[in-house]
């Protein structure tokens, strides 16, 4: 099993909302990620777990609160988005943080705030 | 500082025909390097990659090619198929946290 699980799919909502964005995988992988993607742009890491601790925050603002309950699950907690928070959410894991470890992502959920 | 480009935003090719993508980094301490596909509403996936130690590494149909000297580095398919069409993006992972900086992107747009 390779594969980096993301639900939903699709999500829509709005400014007052609170949602989350989920993230499994089953590959005992113990680093995993959040990137952002806008449209036709590459995606930017958001948030590092390693070990379930979080590692790195890339000055994300605090309406995302990511959050790692076990070692195969990620979530990202949304609340009070803003419309140009619409974007492709990818989740990403890899075995570990050393730079030459393969990061395989997920199919992202994309993200309306409307 | 520390940045990953590309030359260019868009490639047309014909079926068939080899595609060459082209990567420029600006920090000579880049020490390994990854290639990304990403289709139509799929995320990034694998394709190859390449440590500094080495000039070049085939996969299947794949080809990179590492040119330290010039801090180019370049994605070759061979024989191009319908298949490829997708945005393809380089990387290098940054600091100790594995954390992924991707260059632009290219899209391959393959013709019948």
């Amino acid at each position: 099993d390779t594969e980096v699980t993301q639900t939903p799919k699709h999500l829509v909502m709005g400014m007052t909302n609170k949602k989350s964005l989920k993230c499994e995988q089953h590959m005992g992988h113990r680093a995993m990620y959040w990137y952002k993607q806008k449209a036709k742009k590459p995606p930017e890491l958001m948030f590092v777990y390693s070990y379930e601790k979080l590692s790195i925050n890339e000055s994300v603002p605090s309406r995302f609160s990511p959050e790692c309950p076990n070692s195969s699950l990620l979530n990202l907690h949304l609340h009070a988005l803003q419309p140009e928070d619409s974007a492709l959410y990818l989740c990403a894991s890899s075995q570990g943080l050393a730079q030459d470890t393969e990061a395989f992502f997920g199919q992202g959920t994309r993200l309306t705030v409307v | 500082g520390e940045s990953v480009g590309l030359h260019l935003p868009t490639l047309s090719v014909q079926e068939g025909d080899n595609s060459i993508i082209n990567c420029a980094y600006s920090n000579s301490a880049s020490d390994y390097f990854i290639w990304y596909k990403q289709e139509s509403g799929k995320g990034p996936q694998f394709i190859i990659d390449i440590r500094s130690n080495m000039d070049k590494r085939q996969g299947q149909r794949v080809t990179v090619l590492l040119n330290k000297t010039v801090k180019h580095l370049s994605l070759q398919i061979a024989a191009t198929q319908p298949g490829d069409s997708a945005v393809y993006f380089c990387a290098r992972p940054l600091g100790g946290y594995n954390k992924l900086i991707f260059g632009a992107g290219t899209r391959l747009a393959v013709h019948p």
